[in-house]
């Protein structure tokens, strides 16, 4: 079963600071990963998608891939009060007809003033 | 951009009513729209799958005669949730997805679903 793994949290940071977001999945031949943030009683909005192995940036947002280790992550900069949500991480594999994506748990992230 | 919309945003419904809620990706056509329900503090769980024109694909432990979803056109899904009970009370967002292969979904705002 394909499986991926988050911390639930809450993980809390300083305004300001970086926060980095961990992600790790278990079918090795996953090829598409993405970050999407949820706010409380709201649906998830896409925030980065990454395909291959390095770094990918988008204003304050970094998402790290790293395939050997089948992990993914996800760095906020300049950390804002309204960063404070569930960040979910969502793999898809690399076959499977659909290619239907499995989302983690999500980890809450709180930033605090 | 990459629009979905929902409608309606919330209903209340008597037990035993059907409720249907209508999934638009509104700049975008999409192959396939994905169902999930989400209840409280839990994590999203995938209901089924639909590809346009072609019945959907039920997650297991999902009823298709309680939970009926039409993908009727690039731009349309519906979910009817039939005889509805208290417990079917949750959050339902539609996701749809460009084209084929494994691509960005984009979320609609959801729908609360409260039946009393």
């Amino acid at each position: 079963q394909k499986e991926v793994e988050q911390n639930s949290g809450p993980l809390s940071v300083p305004e300001g600071a970086i926060a980095s977001l961990n992600c790790t999945y278990s079918d090795r031949g996953s090829q598409s990963f993405f970050w999407y943030r949820q706010y409380s009683g709201k649906s998830p909005e896409l925030i980065m998608s990454i395909y291959s192995n390095g770094d990918k940036e988008d204003g304050r947002f970094t998402a790290q891939l790293n395939k050997a280790s089948q992990y993914v992550s996800l760095l906020i900069r300049d950390s804002q009060p309204s960063d404070s949500a569930t960040y979910l991480c969502a793999v898809t594999p690399a076959s499977g007809g659909s290619y239907i994506p499995t989302f983690g748990r999500g980890t809450s992230l709180i930033v605090h003033p | 951009g990459a629009v979905v919309s929902q409608h309606p945003s919330r209903v209340i419904c008597k037990s035993g009513t059907s409720v249907k809620i209508e999934c638009r990706s509104l700049d975008f056509q999409a192959t396939t729209m994905f169902w999930y329900r989400q209840f409280p503090k839990k994590s999203l769980m995938l209901m089924a799958t639909s590809n346009e024109g072609s019945k959907a694909t039920y997650e297991q432990g999902v009823e298709k005669d309680k939970f009926l979803i039409n993908h009727a056109s690039l731009t349309l899904s519906t979910l009817t949730v039939t005889s509805a009970h208290p417990e079917d009370s949750s959050f339902y967002i539609c996701s749809a997805r460009k084209g084929q292969g494994p691509l960005e979904q984009y979320f609609g705002p959801g729908t609360r679903l409260t039946v009393t």
